[in-house]
């Protein structure tokens, strides 16, 4: 047990589909991550929030669309997406000194994943 | 842009057997953290190097950070099956969050 806690874990959704995939930290801590894990490529970031702000996009679709309601709960809306969306998506946290605050040796703590399946 | 690689891709071998595994990069970094993925789950951290040179050991598991802070390795020594799994490498920097993960190696250790 991590502290992050991912819904749901195995995911099947046709592509006019809308979904959202939902991260719960239990940690305290201020940041917050997803990312996408999918066969053929390394560990990608896709968005982080720092105290409920969007401080990073990697240059992500629209079709995800991110929420962050306050500094324990993130989720990521799901819409038409393609197939090739299809990948392990991956919640993690971790802490900040400050707002914003740019630090060396942070910790991730990752949820367990959800498994999506786009088809 | 930073080139991170990581050596083998994939790596089986019989439990009890030793082996190491790399990280490199064209970059310099502050650090570097070495994570765990076993099946079903995400990365869990292992250990995080700082200084050049610096080696760490976790039970059977030891980390060197290379003098020049662009490479490390992760040696195992008498593997069990439990070691199984993705291992991936994280470098950091001064400037930002934006964790970046290398490829990964998929160690598989056969009973």
């Amino acid at each position: 047990e991590t502290g992050v806690t991912q819904t749901p874990r195995h995911l099947v959704m046709g592509m006019t589909n809308k979904k959202s995939l939902k991260c719960e930290q239990h940690l305290g801590h201020n940041a917050m991550y997803w990312y996408k894990q999918s066969a053929k490529k390394p560990l990608e970031l896709m968005f982080v929030y720092n105290f409920k702000e969007q401080t990073e996009n990697n240059s992500v679709p629209s079709r995800f669309s991110p929420e962050c309601p306050n500094s324990s709960h993130l989720f990521l809306h799901l819409h038409t997406l393609q197939p090739e969306d299809s990948a392990l998506y991956l919640c993690a946290s971790s802490q900040t000194p400050t707002a914003g605050g740019r630090v060396t040796n942070e910790k991730l703590f990752f949820g367990s994943g959800t498994q999506l399946s786009v088809l | 842009t930073q080139l991170l690689e990581q050596s083998p891709q994939f790596l089986s071998i019989q439990e009890g057997e030793n082996l190491t595994v790399y990280c490199n990069s064209s970059s310099v970094f502050s650090s570097l953290q070495w994570y765990r993925q076993e099946p079903g789950e995400g990365p869990v951290l292992l250990v995080t190097v700082v200084t050049g040179g610096e080696v760490k050991k976790l039970k059977r598991l030891t980390f060197q950070f290379g003098d020049a802070r662009k490479d490390s390795s992760l040696h195992i020594t008498a593997a069990q099956p439990g070691d199984t799994g993705l291992y991936l490498c994280a470098p950091t920097d001064n400037y930002g969050q934006n964790f970046v993960f290398g490829p990964g190696t998929r160690l598989s250790v056969l009973p």
